[in-house]
């Protein structure tokens, strides 16, 4: 079964301080793809990244990472030089191949991070 | 190009009445998705369409029931409204099969009371 695991429910950090969120998956499926989203408090989820099972590539966009390591099934998320605006919750999310008989979306519980000044 | 929107921003119905919440995919998009997001149970799958067919459900009872039109535009439906039913519902939209992008507008917040 596919599941997403978060586990940490809430990080605070200080500004400028970088930050790693933890994304453990579960999958049988040889093809898939993994996201992330940003949760600012207004509500919205806004993509952030789609990476699919066959590009082990990491990812640097701005101060974003990613660190997709298949042979651990994690997809970590680090910020670096943090800031207050990077306050949100964070959603790790997998889709499977075979999702045309599956839910679309599976969604971690998120990792609420808040930035102070 | 305009991304995904939903209305009303804010509904507060009573409880047993209906409520009714609209989505506007993308343009190009033929697949709208319907997620629940409650206080402290995280984002849950409701309801995903495509062509105007229901492709799959998610653990939900049948009082929560949906539509796609011809234009791809949805709109979800809660009868029998309960308290517990208090959420922001998002709608998502994406191309066709899903592993693509899918992208989520900002949500319609329902007051149950």
């Amino acid at each position: 079964a596919q599941k997403v695991t978060q586990a940490q429910t809430e990080i605070s950090v200080v500004e400028k301080e970088d930050v790693t969120l933890d994304c453990v998956y579960e999958t049988r499926d040889t093809t898939y793809y993994l996201f992330w989203y940003k949760q600012p408090p207004s509500g919205e989820l806004v993509f952030l990244i789609r990476r699919n099972s066959f590009d082990e590539q990491n990812e640097i966009s701005g101060r974003y990472s990613w660190n997709f390591q298949k042979s651990t099934s994690s997809f970590n998320f680090t910020i670096t030089a943090s800031q207050v605006v990077d306050s949100a919750v964070y959603f790790c999310a997998l889709s499977e191949a075979r999702s045309q008989a599956g839910t679309a979306l599976i969604f971690g519980k998120g990792t609420t991070l808040s930035v102070s000044s | 190009e305009a991304g995904v929107t939903q209305s009303p921003t804010h509904l507060i119905k009573t409880r047993g009445q209906q409520a009714t919440l609209r989505c506007s995919p993308i343009s190009g998009h033929t697949s709208v998705y319907w997620y629940q997001q409650a206080l402290g149970l995280g984002l849950q799958f409701l309801l995903w369409y495509d062509e105007g067919e229901e492709r799959n459900r998610g653990n939900f009872p049948p009082r929560f029931s949906g539509r796609q039109f011809p234009n791809y535009s949805s709109e979800l439906n809660v009868n029998a409204l309960e308290l517990e039913d208090s959420a922001l519902y998002l709608c998502a939209s994406s191309l066709y099969p899903p592993g693509n992008t899918i992208y989520f507008g900002e949500g319609s917040w329902l007051t149950v009371v």
